[in-house]
């Protein structure tokens, strides 16, 4: 059974469209996460929820708009694509931090994202 | 803010050699710091981690101990095998909000050849 699924894996679309990935985890988490991983392989954290409620927002342009509409998904969606949008992203899922002991993320496959 | 520097690849190396990434950290307080590997086409996965200052974290033959007076977290390995070629990073997190931030290094290509 996949912990953390990403769909879709590969997304090849046009400057100035608007485009959605869906992230699932089936891990019982309460924070997922999303990151970007630019074509240099640098990995940098966009957002976080916990139990469906923003709690990191790393300077992202508000054409990213993450939404949560239960605590095991967190869906990316993109408006007005730009080259600069392509890259790998991520999900991930973790349980929140409790007495200072750390929870380790669980990440998905990524989804390869082209803008043309 | 934090960050994480480590050592620019690719490296090549023959099966069998002896292993090193470096990696040293920058951090306010006093973070947890770990490796992550990630084979080719798939997602990271954890590798090792150490939590506090002299631990040693070790998994698969890696190991990495957390250095707090040089702020490095060094990934070793005594003899590379060519199922070890990934992309490791070296990380540390950060509590936010009762949440884990991950900051992550720049990735470093390791390539083993029989």
């Amino acid at each position: 059974d996949t912990a953390v699924s990403q769909t879709p894996k590969y997304l090849v679309t046009q400057m100035g469209n608007d485009k959605s990935i869906k992230c699932e985890q089936n891990l019982g988490h309460d924070t997922m996460y999303w990151y970007k991983q630019d074509s240099k392989k640098f990995l940098k954290i966009m957002f976080s929820y916990n139990n469906k409620e923003l709690i990191i927002n790393e300077t992202v342009p508000n054409r990213f708009s993450p939404k949560s509409p239960d605590k095991a998904h967190l869906n990316l969606h993109i408006n007005s694509l730009e080259l600069g949008d392509s890259a790998v992203y991520f999900c991930a899922s973790s349980h929140p931090r409790s007495g200072g002991a750390y929870n380790e993320q669980f990440f998905g496959p990524g989804t390869r994202l082209t803008v043309l | 803010g934090d960050s994480v520097t480590q050592m620019e690849g690719p490296v090549t190396l023959s099966e069998e050699a002896f292993l090193t990434i470096n990696c040293t950290y920058t951090a306010t307080g006093y973070p947890s710091l770990f490796w992550y590997v990630q084979y080719p086409g798939e997602g990271l996965q954890l590798l090792l981690k150490a939590t506090k200052a002299d631990d040693k974290g070790s998994n698969k033959g890696f190991e990495a101990t957390y250095r707090k007076e040089t702020t490095s977290f060094h990934l070793e390995k005594g003899s590379v095998q060519v199922s070890d070629s990934a992309v490791y990073f070296c990380a540390l997190s950060e509590d936010a909000f009762g949440n884990e931030k991950l900051t992550f290094g720049t990735g470093t290509r390791l390539t083993i050849i029989p």
